[in-house]
């Protein structure tokens, strides 16, 4: 089975500053995919960004980028120029390829933007 | 715009009693999930559907049962609620395209006592 490994239960930032969350992951498939969902206090889940394991290019989205490593099986979540609004709970999540229902999460981070 | 909705955002059950959560979404999904999400853990999912009159068990399906009668509405029961099953629920939907990102409801946080 998949397994998703969170390793910062809380982070901690300055506005403006650059920070990075960390995931790994453990698997013995070759091609699936990888999301980052933010859950602020609203309690909505927000997909950030995701990443298909078969691309080599590291997904971005505005201010929020990754670094996928496959062999290493790390997926981690740069936030640049941090806002207060950034201020939630992140979850890194695995699904396999073409297995829909199967998408597994890891425990989350809390990043708390100060300003 | 609605996407994904869940009634009620919140409940406290005694123990023993019974529940339906409410899930629908208007986005004409085939696929829905029920999640939970205790302290501290990520969503673990409880059952899923891939269409209306199919479900299926997730990882934690013991003490809850659905059913899709509709692709717009996937009700999640709690027969004999149990304080284990105190949590944040979440519903989640999206297409039938390979490995497209889930949409959330903003979740039902029971309580049982």
């Amino acid at each position: 089975a998949q397994t998703v490994t969170q390793s910062q239960p809380e982070m901690s930032v300055q506005e403006a500053e650059t920070v990075t969350l960390s995931c790994t992951y453990d698997t013995s498939e070759s091609n699936y995919y990888l999301f980052w969902y933010k859950q602020p206090p609203s309690r909505q889940m927000i997909l950030v960004i995701r990443q298909e394991a078969y691309k080599q290019q590291n997904a971005t989205e505005n201010r929020f980028s990754v670094n996928f490593q496959k062999a290493a099986k790390s997926f981690s979540l740069k936030i640049s120029d941090s806002q207060l609004g950034d201020t939630a709970m992140y979850f890194c999540a695995f699904m396999k390829h073409a297995v829909n229902n199967d998408m597994r999460f890891g425990a989350g981070t809390r990043l708390t933007v100060k300003p | 715009n609605a996407g994904v909705t869940q009634t009620p955002k919140f409940r406290i059950l005694k123990i023993g009693q019974s529940m339906t959560l409410q899930c629908t979404q208007d986005m004409n999904h085939n696929y829905m999930y029920w999640y939970r999400q205790d302290p501290g853990m990520g969503l673990k999912l409880i059952y899923y559907s891939v269409g209306a009159g199919i479900t299926d068990k997730g990882e934690v399906p013991n003490g809850y049962n659905v059913s899709r009668s509709t692709t717009e509405d996937f009700p999640l029961r709690l027969e004999l609620a149990a304080p284990s099953q105190t949590s944040v629920y979440f519903c989640a939907s999206n297409t039938d395209s390979l490995n497209t990102e889930a949409f959330f409801g903003q979740g039902t946080r029971l309580t049982v006592v």
